[in-house]
């Protein structure tokens, strides 16, 4: 079975902190994605990686970087929190670019800004 | 521009009562259309992928269906287990990038 695994389930940081999600598979996929999950909102995609050392934006970038690294290692950076990004974080694998395969998910972080 | 709508947005059942999901869709040539189970506070969980229209995907209750415009889930004598929020994705083909479009989701509660 795919194991995606995020490493805090939940987080309290502060405005204006640095923030860190870090999301490990196992599978040796080549791709990652980071989205985050608000309610009425539906998954938003935030930035993907097809590839070591790339990334590429997704529909709601702004505030946020990414790093990876290594294959199985994909992790997302909000450089100065603020209380708008408030939610909860999804990650998730899936086999090659342009692969009709699905992606598989971990179990979230959800992650507070006070 | 490519879209996933789905309904009912919430679906309250009795144990045993069958119905379905509905998963809308306008994409510049599909790829896959994909349907994930999310039980509260956890992540999606990949239940289906269906390629063309026509193809049919089954476990246990479930039942999935494709058209070219639209997708169902069936539940079948479903029970409270059942409980959870379908989504459905589509991968778009064309000069999309092949990321995944998501629903919304349909919050299914099924009470014994």
């Amino acid at each position: 079975d795919v194991k995606v695994t995020q490493s805090s389930r939940y987080l309290v940081k502060r405005t204006g902190e640095k923030v860190f999600l870090e999301c490990v598979q196992d599978m040796d996929h080549e791709n990652m994605f980071w989205y985050r999950q608000d309610p009425g909102l539906g998954l938003r995609l935030i930035y993907f990686s097809y590839d070591v050392k790339m990334k590429e934006k997704g529909d709601i970038p702004e505030g946020y970087s990414v790093s990876r690294e290594k294959k199985e290692r994909f992790s997302l950076i909000l450089e100065s929190a603020s209380t708008n990004q408030t939610s909860m974080y999804l990650c998730a694998s899936g086999t090659g670019r342009y692969s009709n395969q699905p992606q598989h998910f971990g179990d979230g972080t959800r992650l507070s800004i006070l | 521009e490519d879209q996933v709508t789905q309904s009912p947005e919430a679906l309250r059942l009795q144990e045993g009562e069958s119905s379905s999901l509905n998963c809308s869709y306008t994409v510049s040539g599909l790829r896959g259309l994909f349907w994930y189970r999310q039980d509260p506070g956890k992540g999606p969980e990949f239940l289906f992928t269906l390629y063309s229209a026509g193809e049919e995907k089954e476990k246990e209750r479930l039942k999935a269906t494709l058209t070219k415009k639209e997708s169902f889930l069936h539940i079948t004598a479903p029970k409270p287990e059942d409980s959870a929020t379908y989504l459905c994705a589509v991968q778009a083909g064309g000069g999309s990038q092949g990321n995944l479009i998501f629903g919304k989701g349909t919050k299914l509660s099924v009470k014994p």
